[in-house]
């Protein structure tokens, strides 16, 4: 079963503006992890938050994680062009960190106009 | 050093061809992970090598056949592929477990004619 759904599936909006993602999963996580993918490239890791935080900065980057309600959201603030790419959440399952399996949601296509 | 390297960058081959895709890391990661991402969706485990050794092998045809030579490479060989398997294949590394950071490769873009 999917473990993680994101809405909204696809995003535009203007360069400075704020932009929200949310992610949904359905077990108990150890943790939860957000990746950004610019087109056909690797993915790169932007920040990991553990299942006893609820909030998390880096730089432009805001993470909030509510194991109550299984969600989580990423937001981007005073968005650039340069932040147009996928992102993705990715979660693990409580107990199971050392079985390898990190499971990704179906991820949000955000597009930054200049 | 954070860089996870993938060769080829492109690979075009027929079903009845043998090639293989290379990965390497340097950064003393003991799990490291093959994944195959189709267009507009999320990348798809296939295999976890956890300390040189096969751990999660996510039911993928045995057309696919992974190998971890050392702790540093990873290798998917690729034989009778067909149509339906091309797809971007990444390559990613993880300290030693898969719920830390993993890095990844830019991937290998694959075509099967």
């Amino acid at each position: 079963s999917q473990q993680g759904e994101e809405d909204p599936q696809a995003l535009s909006i203007q360069e400075g503006e704020n932009a929200t993602m949310n992610c949904s999963y359905k077990t108990s996580i150890n943790n939860l992890q957000w990746y950004r993918q610019n087109s056909g490239r690797g993915l790169v890791h932007l920040i990991l938050i553990r299942s006893n935080e609820r909030e998390k900065h880096s730089g432009r980057l805001r993470v909030t994680l509510d194991t109550s309600k299984k969600s989580s959201s990423l937001l981007i603030t005073a968005s650039r062009a340069a932040d147009t790419a996928s992102y993705f959440c990715a979660t693990d399952e409580k107990g199971s960190s050392n079985t390898g399996k990190l499971i990704f949601g179906q991820g949000t296509t955000l597009q930054v106009k200049p | 050093d954070t860089e996870v390297t993938q060769t080829p960058k492109h690979l075009v081959m027929g079903m009845t061809n043998k090639k293989s895709l290379k990965c390497e890391q340097h950064m003393g990661h003991r799990a490291m992970y093959w994944y195959k991402q189709k267009a507009k969706k999320p990348p798809e485990l296939m295999f976890v090598y956890s300390y040189e050794k096969l751990s999660i092998n996510e039911s993928v045809p045995s057309r696919f056949s992974p190998e971890c030579p050392n702790s540093s490479l990873l290798n998917l060989h690729l034989h009778a592929l067909q149509p339906e398997d091309s797809a971007l294949y990444l390559c990613a590394s993880s300290s030693s477990r898969a719920t830390d950071t993993q890095y990844f490769g830019p991937g290998t873009r694959l075509t099967v004619l």
